[in-house]
């Protein structure tokens, strides 16, 4: 069953380093999102992506976030200085089409960032 | 105004019994998807069921279901025959709109733990 795969599973990095999260969504999928979880903390948008472009963001996702894909197959999200508060759980996702509310959207294992 | 309220912190149920775990919702929009996902202490984000709000029945997916009781904007999700498997945190979400935003808003989860 295809899945999204995210890398790296874990990193540690230094405040105010930039951290590159990797996802490799489901390979028909056309939107792609990230999300992130705080620990013990409710799971919360950051950011969707169609055709190459931002289509939607949250207040969360500031000018320290960016997001690409690079190729056919990779979605990243850039953070270009990490803050002690950007230690989480990154989660990717993506879904098929966009059929409005119907649409699941299927996530990946995610990347646990710890900033230091 | 929360939009999703998981009421119960934790829940505790015996093997081989059912259990349910409460969700509300807030919306004003008469389009609304509603989804239950499954996070075992692995990290991940399991999609697990989905309920639409012109659905007529109540969805079904192996041993789970969902109570979705529009007038009092709940959707419960019931486990039948618990399995020692399925201790996790529970997250319900929902997606509003026709068309309209892609993010999904999630509550803060109910931790099942499933006693032999």
């Amino acid at each position: 069953e295809p899945e999204v795969t995210q890398t790296p599973s874990h990193q540690v990095t230094q405040m105010g380093q930039e951290v590159i999260l990797r996802c490799v969504p489901i390979s028909n999928h056309l939107y792609f999102y990230w999300y992130r979880q705080i620990l013990g903390q409710k799971v919360e948008f950051l950011v969707s992506f169609y055709n190459n472009e931002i289509s939607e963001k949250s207040e969360i996702f500031d000018d320290q976030f960016s997001v690409e894909r690079p190729d056919g197959s990779n979605f990243t999200l850039k953070i270009r200085s990490t803050k002690l508060e950007d230690s989480a759980m990154y989660f990717c996702a993506s879904s098929e089409i966009f059929s409005g509310y119907q649409e699941t959207q299927y996530f990946g294992p995610g990347t646990r960032l710890l900033v230091l | 105004a929360q939009k999703i309220t998981q009421t119960q912190p934790g829940m505790f149920v015996q093997e081989k019994e059912a259990v349910t775990l409460d969700c509300t919702y807030d919306t004003s929009d008469p389009s609304y998807g509603l989804f239950w996902y499954k996070q075992p202490s692995s990290g991940e984000m399991i999609f697990l069921i989905y309920q639409g709000s012109y659905d007529q029945q109540n969805a079904t997916e192996g041993r789970y279901s969902l109570n979705f009781q529009k007038a009092r904007k709940s959707a419960n999700l019931v486990i039948s025959a618990s399995q020692l498997g399925d201790s996790a945190m529970y997250f319900c979400a929902m997606r509003e709109g026709e068309g309209g935003s892609e993010k999904l808003v999630f509550g803060k989860g109910t931790k099942l733990t499933v006693n032999p």
